[in-house]
């Protein structure tokens, strides 16, 4: 049984950078994308991006220019990191198990499981 | 961008009553080659992250209670609680994947009246 274990500061000023790193534990990492998602506090969710196993990321055109995914395969985890972040940026920060099929290199992904979240607050 | 929009935003229902939320997509997430609906559904209980229900919109996730069901297809879609139970309550938001950016609805909160 596949199971995500997430850590990282939860506790930035405006301008730094958030880290967030989530850990694969039960499972096989290949053959799946690795999502980032998030919740601002009493809001909805927003998927920030995703990376499979290789390398290729994809993410939400509204972040794009701050965030970068990355994956460490020997250690079997994949990393989020947001910069220049501000206040907008304050919410809970799921790492995500994508399922579903892939057409023509494009995956479409519900997401299960979910890992324990992150509150990141980004206060002066 | 495919917006998900839940309705009603809070509902509150007797034990044992039914409750239904539903959601609508700005549009179609109904793939034509597979004739599948590319929807999720998803409960959320304070402190919890999300847990899966339902995927391709009807497709009961294991462990999931049977008088949950999920209905729909193209941009309407509903999500039934046959006879609500106290565990039931929590935020329920749907989710598409027909694009890449994918989105979720706006959530629904459930109470017990």
């Amino acid at each position: 049984q596949v199971q995500l274990q997430q850590w990282g500061a939860g506790l930035l000023k405006p301008s730094e950078t958030l880290s967030l790193t989530c850990a694969v534990y039960g499972g096989s990492f290949s053959g799946y994308y690795w999502s980032w998602i998030r919740q601002p506090p009493g809001k909805g969710l927003e998927w920030i991006g995703e990376i499979n196993h290789s390398g290729n990321t994809n993410y939400n055109p509204s972040l794009k220019s701050r965030v970068t995914i990355s994956v460490d395969t020997s250690k079997i985890h994949f990393s989020l990191k947001l910069n220049s972040v501000t206040a907008a940026d304050t919410a809970v920060y799921y790492c995500a198990r994508g399922l579903g099929p892939a057409y023509s290199s494009t995956w479409y992904n519900w997401f299960d499981p979910w890992g324990q979240g992150t509150l990141v607050t980004v206060s002066s | 961008d495919i917006v998900m929009t839940q309705s009603p935003d809070s509902l509150a229902v007797s034990l044992g009553e039914r409750a239904t939320i539903n959601c609508k997509s700005s549009q179609s997430v109904l793939y034509s080659s597979d004739s599948k609906n590319y929807l999720a559904w998803y409960q959320q209980k304070p402190g919890q992250p999300p847990k899966l229900l339902f995927y391709w919109a009807s497709t009961r996730e294991s462990g999931v209670p049977d008088r949950f069901s999920g209905s729909g297809s193209g941009t309407d879609f509903t999500l039934t609680i046959s006879s609500l139970q106290a565990e039931d309550v929590a935020v329920y938001y749907c989710q598409q994947y027909y694009s890449t950016l994918r989105t979720f609805g706006q959530g629904t909160k459930v109470e017990i009246k």
